[in-house]
């Protein structure tokens, strides 16, 4: 079955740069997009960027696009997304969501928690 | 002010029907096509709605979704204590050129 398997929970010192992967299983990448979405304790979910798993092209929050690069390794079956320039304020759980631009986030990763303290 | 609004809680017993809101605005809810998310603690979220009224595969017909101009409702009949979590809304937003998502709505079964 279709399954989205991501990377384990991180700790970053501000300033640092996080890198969090999604690896897919039961479907190719390059048929889908990638969306990746953050949820910090007792706040709405934010929306970070998404990337067509096909072309590689990429969308940011206009929140986050001077900080944040999605990319993809086909041969991985493989997303990213990388973080930089981390603060406090940036602690959250990181999901990473299939899309096919009909159906948007389904399914979810397990999500991964970053954490940026001092 | 947040983009998408939806009440913070609601509740009711088992076997009622609920209803659960989300508000917007033209550029996201008046526009586009609206999606609702389930969140069981200590869990992802999971897709119950996408574009306004369709359950994907697996998604009890219990679960439907609407929309009248700029909002959104999401009603859950035959109501079940495993219900008993966070909903979310969550639409393109044309203006902010992003996704937006809803503040959550708590669901308490009595």
């Amino acid at each position: 079955q279709v399954q989205l398997v991501q990377s384990g929970a991180e700790v970053k010192k501000p300033g640092a740069s996080v890198k969090i992967s999604c690896t897919a299983s039961g479907y190719t990448l390059t048929s889908y997009a990638m969306q990746w979405v953050r949820q910090a304790p007792g706040q709405r979910p934010e929306w970070v960027g998404w990337i067509n798993g096909g072309d590689g092209n990429t969308k940011y929050s206009q929140k986050f696009h001077d900080r944040v690069t999605i990319t993809r390794d086909t041969s991985a079956n493989t997303a990213y997304m990388e973080l930089s320039s981390l603060r406090s304020e940036d602690t959250a759980v990181y999901y990473c969501a299939r899309d096919n631009f009909l159906i948007s986030f389904d399914p979810w990763g397990q999500g991964t928690l970053v954490t940026v303290s001092s | 002010q947040s983009v998408l609004t939806q009440s913070p809680s609601a509740s009711g017993t088992p076997g009622q029907r609920v209803t659960i809101s989300c508000s917007g605005s033209s550029s996201n809810i008046g526009s586009n096509p609206v999606s609702w998310f389930q969140r069981l603690p200590g869990t992802a979220p999971k897709l119950l709605i996408y574009f306004n009224n369709q359950r994907p595969s697996g998604v009890p017909d219990r679960f439907s979704g609407s929309k009248s101009g700029t909002s959104a409702s999401l009603a859950i009949s035959g109501l079940q204590s495993e219900d008993e979590t966070d909903y979310y809304c969550a639409v393109w937003d044309g203006s902010l050129n992003g996704w937006v998502f809803g503040g959550g709505t708590k669901l308490t079964v009595l």
